[in-house]
């Protein structure tokens, strides 16, 4: 069964770093979906793409954080320098881009980043 | 803007007894709806969804939900839980336009299982 893939699944870093992460959608999904999780809440949208264009960035953080999907097809989420309030679960998710729309996204089992 | 509330925070039930979880949304049309389940430290896996139709849709694992209008709500429910049941559970809305599918998720239900 195809799949969301996510690396690293687990990242430390010390505030001031970059880190970046990087999502692969399954094979065929136009669109992606970077989401930040903090514990105890549900994911929010940081950005989304068509292809290779952005569809909506309103809550990312533009100051620190960057996302690019070059070739339309995987994804890298940076950010740089990172902050403590940055620790969270950064979750990639893709779906099928079509009139009608299923509406279903596909989730990756995400990165936990732990910003000290 | 649309918004999703998922009133209570943590549940606990026996195994073998019935659950609901509760989910209201606001928006001004009829949205999407879905259900998500999160393991710890997973990703989210797809319960259920209603788009159109029977208000009462049926998903993986034995889960159910029901869609009313007149409530704005969209209640998740089980007959009988599993230990396995246990996990984090989402309730998410979106108005699915043709390239703007923006999931927007309640703060999540914690499901505790007791033996």
């Amino acid at each position: 069964e195809a799949e969301v893939a996510q690396s690293p699944r687990y990242k430390i870093t010390e505030k001031s770093q970059a880190v970046a992460f990087w999502c692969d959608p399954i094979s065929g999904h136009a669109t992606l979906y970077w989401y930040r999780q903090i514990l105890g809440q549900g994911p929010e949208l940081l950005v989304q793409f068509q292809d290779e264009s952005v569809v909506d960035d309103s809550q990312l953080p533009k100051d620190r954080f960057s996302a690019e999907r070059l070739k339309g097809v995987d994804s890298t989420l940076k950010i740089q320098p990172a902050e403590l309030g940055d620790s969270a679960m950064y979750l990639c998710a893709s779906s099928l881009a079509s009139a009608s729309g299923s509406g279903e996204q596909f989730f990756g089992p995400g990165t936990r980043l732990t910003v000290l | 803007a649309q918004s999703v509330t998922q009133p209570d925070i943590h549940i606990t039930v026996s195994e073998g007894a019935s659950l609901e979880l509760r989910c209201n949304y606001s928006y001004g049309a009829t949205p999407y709806l879905f259900w998500y389940v999160q393991s710890p430290g997973q990703g989210l896996q797809l319960l259920l969804k209603y788009f159109s139709g029977d208000t009462l849709v049926q998903g993986i694992k034995g889960f159910e939900a029901e869609f009313k209008r007149s409530q704005s709500s969209f209640n998740l429910r089980k007959p009988s839980v599993h230990w396995s049941d246990a996990a984090e559970y989402f309730c998410a809305v979106t108005p699915l336009n043709f390239g703007n599918e923006k999931l927007t998720f309640g703060t999540g239900t914690r499901l505790t299982i007791i033996p």
